[in-house]
């Protein structure tokens, strides 16, 4: 099993839904998670990091770690098709990282 | 502005064929990583230099050598290419270990 699990998508949402972006993780030493985000044929670009509890509010964006069951989310509200993306998820500890999720926004 | 710059963009290799990649930040970062992308395989670890003068493997170091030249720069080589190989290579860097990573753009490279 990989330390950061993700589901590949794709996810395709309305153009002003809310999206919610998920992850598992099974290593417990994690001690802060990152978000990035990446478009085709770029490389990926730090979007959030949050500590190992607790949310996090960054204009449309906001990421929130439950500890208790090894749970990381990403939520976008008023979503754009500019969001449109792959997210990956990571933790730290050489910065492990999920599979990302396929994100689409439809106009 | 240029934050981490790798070069080449694209390289076609025949198999047995050897190359480095480049990666230079300006950022004044300490650690410096590569990382290869594949489809349904997510972003891999290749080698990681925590700082200046160290080099660590990751999960997939076979067939893959690096040198921390300087702080700046971080290159990775490929001796005898195989198309296994074939794959998108991203550098990164961050201040520290375990700190957030700034990406380059990419090397698209293809073993034929």
């Amino acid at each position: 099993q990989k330390e950061v699990e993700q589901d590949p998508g794709p996810l395709s949402v309305p153009e002003g839904a809310i999206v919610s972006l998920n992850c598992t993780y099974s290593n417990s030493a994690f001690q802060y998670f990152m978000w990035y985000r990446q478009y085709s044929r770029k490389g990926p670009e730090l979007l959030m990091y949050t500590y190992s509890s607790g949310n996090k509010e960054d204009g449309r964006f906001t990421a929130q770690v439950d500890k208790s069951s090894k749970y990381i989310s990403l939520f976008i509200r008023d979503s754009q098709p500019s969001d449109s993306a792959t997210y990956l998820c990571a933790g730290d500890d050489k910065i492990i990282f999920g599979k990302g999720t396929r994100l689409h926004i439809l106009p | 502005n240029a934050g981490v710059t790798q070069t080449p963009k694209f390289q076609v290799l025949k198999t047995g064929q050897s190359m480095t990649l480049q990666c230079a930040q300006d950022m004044n970062h300490n650690s410096m990583y590569w990382y290869r992308q594949d489809p349904g395989m997510g972003l891999r670890l290749i080698y990681y230099s925590a700082s200046e003068g160290t080099t660590d493997k990751g999960e997939v170091p076979n067939g893959y050598n690096v040198s921390r030249l300087n702080k700046r720069e971080f290159s990775l080589r490929l001796e005898s290419a195989a198309p296994s190989q074939t794959s998108v290579y991203f550098c990164a860097s961050s201040e520290y270990v375990n700190s957030p990573l700034h990406f380059g753009n990419g090397t698209r490279l293809t073993v034929t």
